[in-house]
């Protein structure tokens, strides 16, 4: 089945700096690549996505980039905020299942 | 337009009872699927149900079940319920089966004693 893995579990940044997160999957027929991010106690947030067809796709401070051929997607998020510290999890397409997670970032910037 | 909303919010129950959650999707979402969270094994799929039809199901043992009605709202099921059932179960829904897009409820956070 697909397998998403996911780096580093946990991440700590000053405040301002860029945070990276990598995942990578093995079903080479993945065309649609999420992040969400959740915060303590809350629902998983739809931040970014990414289809196929594309190599990057930004939407202010946060950018998504692909490489299919090394399967594998990153999200980048610049210039750090308090706001920013949640646990940030990457997915994608399996067949018939909707989404397979990676198992989370826990991001924490650092003012 | 309301987002994806989930109740009850807050469940304790004991080894051996059983348990019924309830998901209401986005209005005009067609395609409910069920998630299980924990710290340990993260998000793990349990089904999806579209047009009153499960879809696809995960991997886990048939004391899990769910059902969709024709508006959409889906109910999942657990009995027998064991200490390590003791969760967050997210539901989320999309447009339709082909719509990749998910949006997510805020949780059932179960607990089992």
């Amino acid at each position: 089945g697909e397998n998403v893995e996911q780096h580093p579990s946990t991440l700590s940044v000053q405040e301002g700096d860029s945070a990276v997160i990598k995942c990578t999957y093995s079903d080479s027929a993945s065309n649609y690549f999420p992040w969400y991010k959740q915060e303590l106690g809350k629902r998983p947030q739809l931040i970014i996505d990414i289809r196929s067809n594309v190599g990057e796709k930004k939407d202010q401070r946060i950018a998504v980039t692909l490489n299919k051929t090394a399967k594998h997607f990153s999200l980048h998020i610049t210039e750090t905020q308090p706001e920013d510290s949640a646990v940030y999890f990457c997915a994608a397409p399996w067949g018939n299942t909707p989404l397979v997670f990676g198992k989370g970032t826990r991001l924490s910037v650092i003012a | 337009k309301a987002g994806v909303t989930q109740t009850p919010r807050y469940l304790i129950k004991t080894r051996g009872q059983q348990v019924t959650l309830s998901c209401s999707p986005i209005s005009g979402h067609r395609s409910v699927s069920w998630y299980q969270q924990t710290p340990g094994q993260g998000l793990q799929f349990l089904f999806e149900y579209f047009s009153e039809t499960q879809r696809n199901k995960g991997n886990f043992p048939g004391r899990f079940s769910g059902r969709q009605f024709s508006n959409s709202r889906s109910e999942m099921n657990v009995s027998t319920l064991e200490l390590g059932d003791s969760a967050l179960y997210l539901c989320a829904s999309r447009l339709l089966a082909e719509n990749n897009e998910q949006f997510f409820g805020p949780g059932t956070r179960l607990t089992v004693l």
